[in-house]
């Protein structure tokens, strides 16, 4: 267990609300990351993060932000949800160096209605 | 062009039988990898790394082919319960995933 949790779990949101989803590691690990995926597409980076307040674009960051202004917390924003927004969110954690394996978290089923 | 491009499959196979994954990279300059299992619904997780010099570990082997800018993976005596997607992955700091080939083991 790799100490990593993503919230909420399940989320449905109506098109044009903001949406923020949560990702929380229990240990200091530098690097987090925000994926996507979807059907025939696989996992698609949306951001990654390599420190506080330290932040950098992914594919398909277009109509998503992201804040670390701690360690342990990596969040997502969606300012305006649409309808092609919905999609599995899943977070990530390098465990150690930038080298090493990624551990992620259970998920989020996001809606948008 | 994608940067990691896998075949999606799916593979169908009994059980007992070898199969062969490939991944395609298109930067050069790549040196390591990563396969990561994925099973329906759920978070990807670690297969193996994949080293210049091969990699085995009990049924699977993964190897790296620079030449032709590859990656395979080989699963011996395919069990059911391997079935899942198989994600490529390039270790950068941004960790990019090809989109996974399905595996279907049937008895």
């Amino acid at each position: 267990d790799a100490g990593i949790t993503q919230s909420p779990r399940h989320k449905v949101t109506e098109t044009g609300t903001p949406v923020t989803l949560r990702c929380h590691q229990t240990e200091n690990h530098r690097y987090m990351y925000w994926y996507r995926q979807d059907p025939g597409h696989g996992l698609r980076l949306i951001h990654y993060s390599y420190g506080v307040k330290d932040t950098d674009k992914g594919e398909v960051s277009d109509g998503y932000s992201v804040s670390r202004s701690k360690t342990e917390d990596f969040l997502l924003t969606l300012e305006s949800a649409t309808s092609s927004q919905t999609s599995v969110y899943f977070c990530a954690i390098r465990v150690g160096s930038a080298d090493t394996e990624a551990f992620f978290g259970q998920g989020t089923r996001l809606t948008v209605v | 062009r994608k940067e990691v491009e896998q075949d999606p499959g799916p593979f169908n196979v009994p059980e007992g039988a070898t199969v062969a994954f490939n991944c395609t990279y298109s930067n050069s300059a790549s040196q390591s990898f990563f396969w990561y299992r994925q099973d329906c619904r759920k978070e990807p997780k670690l297969l193996m790394s994949v080293y210049s010099s091969g990699n085995e570990d009990g049924r699977f082997t993964a190897q790296l082919n620079r030449a032709s800018q590859y990656i395979s993976l080989l699963i011996r005596d395919s069990k059911l319960s391997d079935s899942a997607t198989y994600l490529c992955v390039w270790n950068t700091d941004k960790l990019i995933f090809g989109t996974g080939t399905r595996l279907q083991v049937f008895p």
